[in-house]
């Protein structure tokens, strides 16, 4: 089955610092999502990718899913406390929906 | 569109009790997602509809896992009998098909004492 390694599995930062979290697939990737969930709540949709070497944008967040893709990178510039919950992406390996999500990525924004 | 609606939204029961868990889709969707989230296994996807009709079981873990859906607003994910590796969060999403955004409800946190 398809497997997505996300990495790393926890971040701290400090408010205002850039992060970056990436998500692996041994596999091509026909569609990445990505979704953010904060504690105890359900998943936020945030961005879709599917074309090799597009790049979105909302509001601080920026995600790209490379040239061959099997990675997609998410980007968070200048971090706030409201970035803070777990990011989690998934992949859709030519049904059309998302099949397998990654275990997640912990994300903390100190003051 | 008050989004996908779960209940309940917490469940505590019994090893070897019958658990029946519900979801309220988005008006308009035909895609209907179930989902089980643990610390260990992550986020999976147990069974999918589209048009009311099952798709994918695949993640279905066994036989004492069942998924209906017998109308467009309706699903419900039942476990007969519950076990305590049960326990976890069952997710239910909802989407218009195709490659497009699924929208989560606020989950079921279901444990098995």
């Amino acid at each position: 089955s398809q497997e997505l390694e996300q990495s790393p599995q926890s971040l701290i930062v400090q408010e205002g610092k850039n992060l970056t979290i990436n998500c692996t697939s041994s596999k091509t990737l026909y569609g990445l999502y990505w979704y953010k969930q904060k504690y105890g709540e359900g998943l936020i949709f945030l961005m879709m990718l599917q074309k090799g070497g597009e790049e979105k944008s909302h509001e601080k967040i920026t995600a790209k899913l490379d040239e061959k893709k099997q990675q997609s990178s998410l980007h968070i510039t200048a971090s706030q406390p409201s970035h803070a919950g777990i990011y989690l992406c998934g992949a859709d390996v030519g049904s059309g929906y998302a099949l397998n999500f990654g275990k997640g990525t912990s994300l903390l924004v100190t003051p | 569109d008050a989004g996908v609606i779960q209940s309940p939204r917490h469940e505590v029961t019994e090893m070897g009790q019958e658990v029946t868990l519900r979801c309220k889709p988005i008006s308009g969707h035909n895609s209907l997602f179930w989902y089980r989230q643990t610390m260990m296994r992550g986020l999976e996807l147990l069974i999918y509809f589209n048009n009311n009709v099952p798709i994918d079981d695949s993640g279905m873990p066994e036989d004492r896992f069942s998924a209906k859906m017998p109308n467009a607003s309706f699903s419900t994910l039942k476990i007969q009998p519950s076990e305590p590796r049960d326990s976890a969060v069952y997710f239910c999403a909802s989407s218009s098909g195709g490659s497009t955004e699924a929208f989560f409800g606020q989950g079921t946190r279901l444990t098995v004492v």
